[in-house]
């Protein structure tokens, strides 16, 4: 069964701290997505990475960076957060091809105060 | 602009009835739309893709249809259950991108 991992449900920082949101999957895929998802919005592209090391910006990339030195796994790093930061953030991946589905994590609900 | 929509109201329906959930676009040409459902707490799950040159495509009591002149998806639950109350969000992915751009999910509860 595929897996997507991410590091943490919930988790609640300081403004002005550097952030790690961890997600790792199982099963050798190329792409990998990071979204945050706020009530009325939807869900909206943050960064996404089609291979180890490179990194595409998405929608709302402000106020992130990401990091993937290995295939499987996939960081997104506020660098110094901030309350409109306050979010819940889903990493995903789907398989090469438009008609594949995307795999979720179960997501981090993240609080920033 | 571009825009993907779903109702964003709550929808109720008996146990039993056909739920039908809307997916509106605007200025895309989707090649791709993909529906999932997501419950509280949870990522999102996959649950039926259709391409633009499918009118319909059914899995178990799901049904989904593709209309490109009309630019919308229908998504139908026959014979709905208590158990399929989530939010059901649409996704649509254009040829030649990874984007996926994600419609604002409409709730679906199911009474018994």
């Amino acid at each position: 069964d595929v897996k997507v991992t991410q590091s943490s449900r919930y988790l609640v920082k300081r403004t002005g701290e550097k952030v790690f949101l961890e997600c790792v999957q199982d099963m050798d895929h190329e792409n990998m997505f990071w979204y945050r998802q706020d009530p009325g919005l939807g869900l909206r592209l943050i960064y996404f990475s089609y291979d180890v090391k490179m990194k595409e910006k998405g929608d709302i990339p402000e106020g992130y960076s990401v990091s993937r030195e290995k295939k499987e796994r996939f960081s997104l790093i506020l660098e110094s957060a901030s309350t409109n930061q306050t979010s819940m953030y889903l990493c995903a991946t789907p398989a090469r091809g438009g008609n594949q589905p995307q795999h979720f994590g179960d997501g981090t609900r993240l609080s920033i105060l | 602009s571009q825009k993907i929509e779903q109702n964003s109201e709550a929808l109720n329906i008996q146990e039993g009835k056909t739920a039908t959930l809307t997916c509106n676009y605007t200025n895309y040409s989707p090649a791709y739309l993909q529906w999932y459902r997501q419950d509280p707490g949870r990522g999102p799950v996959f649950l039926l893709l259709i391409r633009e040159n499918e009118k319909e495509k059914r899995k178990e009591r799901l049904k989904v249809t593709f209309d490109t002149t009309l630019k919308q998806s229908l998504f139908h639950i026959t014979a709905s259950q208590p158990a399929d109350s989530a939010t059901y969000l649409c996704a649509l992915l254009t040829s030649g991108t990874y984007k996926y751009i994600f419609g604002t999910g409409t709730r679906l509860k199911v009474l018994a």
